[in-house]
């Protein structure tokens, strides 16, 4: 069974602040997912990394995929408070369009 | 983008009794559709894989007479909880892709068993 790991669980930061946010899994996959998740809401898609090297950015968030690494980043600039949220890293196996959930980052940012 | 809808939003049932709840792709066809369960500051477990026309693939120790999965056409899949109780309560997501790739969440449905 594929496995992902997220780091930290939880996190709080100031305003204004950068940090990354590392999601590593367990076998080879070829996509790679972000997701946002609001208190009692479903999942809003932040990114979809498809490639080795991928890098997309939107806003103060910016996602890139290392296949070999089997290793994700979500890189947070100059927070602000919008953005506490909890974010989950998915890993879609490669039989099928089935996803594995990294255990979930809470960020609190802090003014 | 694709739309995938989840109905209802949420639920309050009494102990014992059942629940169904429906997942329908919108704009696209889906042979296959996903159910997972999420607890409050958990991430989401898959449940089982849900395939039209045929039976539904369970994930380790989720009991499949009590989740049932009805897959009947390539658009919808519902999930019911029977004779649900408190230990049941929880927010229960679907989610369903094109033939082309990726996944497509619904909007979620919290169940409260009381």
């Amino acid at each position: 069974e594929l496995k992902v790991e997220q780091n930290p669980l939880f996190l709080s930061m100031q305003e204004g602040k950068n940090y990354t946010i590392y999601c590593n899994y367990s076998t080879t996959s070829d996509r790679l997912y972000w997701y946002r998740q609001d208190p009692g809401k479903s999942l809003e898609s932040l990114f979809v990394l498809l490639s080795n090297g991928a890098v997309k950015q939107e806003g103060r968030l910016m996602a890139s995929l290392d296949t070999k690494a089997r290793l994700s980043t979500l890189h947070i600039t100059a927070a602000v408070h919008d953005l506490s949220a909890t974010y989950f890293c998915a890993v879609e196996s490669n039989t099928g369009n089935q996803f594995y959930f990294g255990t979930g980052t809470s960020l609190t940012v802090i003014p | 983008g694709a739309v995938v809808s989840q109905h209802p939003s949420w639920v309050i049932c009494k102990s014992g009794t059942s629940v169904k709840i429906e997942c329908r792709s919108l704009d696209f066809q889906a042979t296959t559709m996903f159910w997972y369960r999420q607890f409050p500051k958990q991430s989401l477990m898959l449940m089982a894989t849900s395939n039209e026309g045929s039976k539904a693939t369970y994930e380790q120790g989720v009991e499949k007479d009590k989740f049932l999965i009805n897959h009947a056409s390539l658009t919808l899949s519902t999930l019911t909880v029977t004779s649900a109780h408190p230990e049941d309560s929880s927010f229960y997501i679907c989610s369903a892709g094109p033939d082309s790739g990726g996944a497509f969440f619904g909007q979620g449905t919290r169940l409260t068993v009381v």
